[in-house]
This record gives C-alpha cells, structure tokens and sequence, in this order.
C-alpha cells in the first residue's frame, strides 16, 4: 500500500469510447503526475500538477484530457484513442513539484484499446 | 539528447550479490534515483544520491560518480522476492526526471 490508490485497474475500450482513470492520493502531497509506462521503454510523463495548477504537459495527444479537482485527486480522461496508446498508466504523487522529493506510486491501470 | 542507459535483464542466483549498473547523459544532474517495480505493482523508491560514493541502507546500495555519468545498485544475498524490474533516473537540469527503462532481475533458487 503506496498512499495512492488507482481505478480501475484494468480497462478495455474500443477507439470510439470515452472512459477515465481516476486516481487518488492519502499522503496529503501537493503535486500528482500521470506517467505512460509501455514495455521495455522509460517511464513517459505526461502531466503534471502542482497545488492543483497543470504545471507541465509533455506534448501529449488531446485525446488525453487530465482533470485535477483538488491536491488529493487526479483523473485522465481517454477519449478516440488508439491501439498504440495500450500501456500502463500510473499515477504518482510527491510532497512538491520540485522534483526532488520521492515519487510515490500507485499500481497503475492497465489499458487495452481495440 | 538525454539518455540513460542499463541492462534490459539479468539473472542471479539466491544468496549471491549483484550489481545494476546505469550510465547517463544529461543535461545537468540534481540527483538520481532507484526505484524497484515488481510485476504488475507500483513502483517504489530505493534510493537517491546527489553526491559522489555509495549509501548503504540494508541489503541494498546505491553508489555514484558524477565525473563518470555512472551509477550503480549493489543487492546483497539476494532473496526471491528481490526478482523485479529496478528503474534509473536522473534529474536533470531543469529538475526534470530522465528515466531508463529499467533492468528486470530474474532470481533463480
């Protein structure tokens, strides 16, 4: 148990669908991330939120829409996706958006698009 | 470009020591850290070194040296539920997390 609970844990979508990943936060951390974990290559971040302000976000597609309503909640919503956007996404959060600090994970939400 | 560079697998038996290596090029460097991934769970922290040498805590250790772009994870008596994916990354200049991708250690009895 991280301090970071993500849901849910697995999601198949067609193309057309539009679904959310929802993750949440106990530790009482000021900035969360989402990250795209694919096989055998580095972890990719996508977003980041700082005291709930969107502080980067790492040229992703807009099918990819994040939504940030407080520090303790972080959800991506998935719209028109792709077969190549199949991965893992993890959520993580940390005590600032400095960089510095320990990233701590949640076990992620494995996505298959069809 | 930035790029972190370790192995993609390696096998150790149970009992025995193991070394991680991981080299990188970036631009800048505030730190680096080990994260452990066990398959299908999150990742964990094992370490952070911004200064050159090596940080014992446990059965793991974590060296550093700046001057060479190279760092390493030391397991010592290695047990089964060390087999997981350990993952590398560097802070870079602008405190953005460069990441490599990842070195799964398989542990045979």
């Amino acid at each position: 148990e991280t301090g970071v609970t993500q849901t849910p844990r697995h999601l198949v979508m067609g193309m057309t669908n539009k679904k959310s990943l929802k993750c949440e936060q106990h530790l009482g951390h000021n900035a969360m991330y989402w990250y795209k974990q694919s096989a055998k290559k580095p972890l990719e971040l996508m977003f980041v939120y700082n005291f709930k302000e969107q502080t980067e976000n790492n040229s992703v597609p807009s099918r990819f829409s994040p939504e940030c309503p407080n520090s303790s909640h972080l959800f991506l919503h998935l719209h028109t996706l792709q077969p190549e956007d199949s991965a893992l996404y993890l959520c993580a959060s940390s005590q600032d958006g400095t960089g510095t600090g320990e990233l701590f994970f949640g076990e992620g939400s494995r996505l298959t698009v069809l | 470009g930035q790029n972190i560079d370790q192995p993609t697998e390696m096998t150790a038996t149970e009992g025995a020591i193991v070394q991680i290596n991981c080299t990188y090029q970036t631009s800048g460097f505030n730190g680096l850290f080990w994260y452990q991934q066990h398959a299908g769970e999150a990742p964990t922290f094992l370490s952070y070194n911004v200064l050159d040498g090596l940080e014992e805590k446990g059965r793991f250790s974590s060296f550093l040296s700046r001057s060479k772009g190279y760092s390493y994870l030391l397991l010592k008596e290695l047990q089964m539920k060390d087999s997981a994916s350990y993952l590398c990354a560097v802070l870079d200049s602008n405190y953005q997390l460069i990441w490599g991708a990842g070195t799964k250690l398989i542990i045979k009895p």
